[in-house]
């Protein structure tokens, strides 16, 4: 099946530091891949989609500034969470789309929880 | 945007019993998927079913787009079956958009 890993898993850090998650697929290539977030007993929310080669389109509401998304291959999509916050503790789930021919499945990653002190 | 609904919110059940959970959705899609979030915060993709009836062991779902909802069908339930089950829609290439998700509890 279509395997995508995320690192690290959990990630504790200080107010004002910058932590870096990396989202991959393991087995196929991914295009498009989509940053989500979750907080304690809630649903996942859509943050950014991020597009191989090109920028990423985030969604309303979420600072591109802050949550900087780089997708510099087709198995690679990275997301900087800059200068974090104590309200930016969160668990971060990203996905990859499994596409073909009138196919269009997504497989998420086991997720990071981000804590900040 | 698409608004998808989920019911149960909250499901308790005796190991062995079965369970109907329920997701709505307000307009067209193009696919649809279920999930089972474990405690651990992992999605386990359980059924990709823009339409029809699928069956994998013990679970199985219904999707009839044209009324848009879809049903996934849990029998013989086991404690392991415990944690958070949502359903989500896109069309095309898009994002998925989330239910709330329906909390089920297996007791042993």
């Amino acid at each position: 099946g279509a395997v995508v890993s995320q690192h690290p898993s959990r990630v504790i850090c200080k107010s004002g530091t910058s932590v870096k998650i990396e989202c991959r697929s393991l087995d196929f290539q991914a295009t498009t891949m989509f940053w989500y977030r979750q907080f304690p007993k809630q649903s996942l929310m859509l943050m950014a989609t991020s597009n191989e080669g090109s920028k990423a389109t985030y969604e309303q509401g979420v600072e591109k500034d802050k949550f900087l998304i780089n997708h510099a291959s087709l198995t690679l999509s990275t997301l900087t969470v800059t200068s974090a916050h104590p309200e930016d503790s969160s668990f971060y789930i990203c996905s990859a789309r499994l596409g073909g021919a009138g196919y269009n499945e997504q497989f998420f990653g086991p997720g990071t929880r981000l804590t900040v002190l | 945007g698409i608004q998808v609904e989920q019911s149960p919110p909250d499901l308790i059940l005796q190991e062995g019993a079965n369970s109907t959970l329920r997701c709505n959705f307000s307009d067209s899609v193009n696919n649809l998927q279920w999930f089972h979030q474990n405690p651990w915060g992992q999605l386990i993709n359980l059924f990709y079913i823009p339409s029809g009836t699928k069956q994998n062991g013990r679970l199985s779902a219904t999707t009839v787009a044209t009324e848009r909802y879809s049903l996934l069908y849990i029998s013989s339930s086991q404690t392991t079956d415990s944690g958070v089950y949502f359903c989500a829609v896109n069309t095309g290439r898009r994002a998925l958009t989330f239910g709330s998700g329906t909390r089920l509890q297996v007791q042993p």
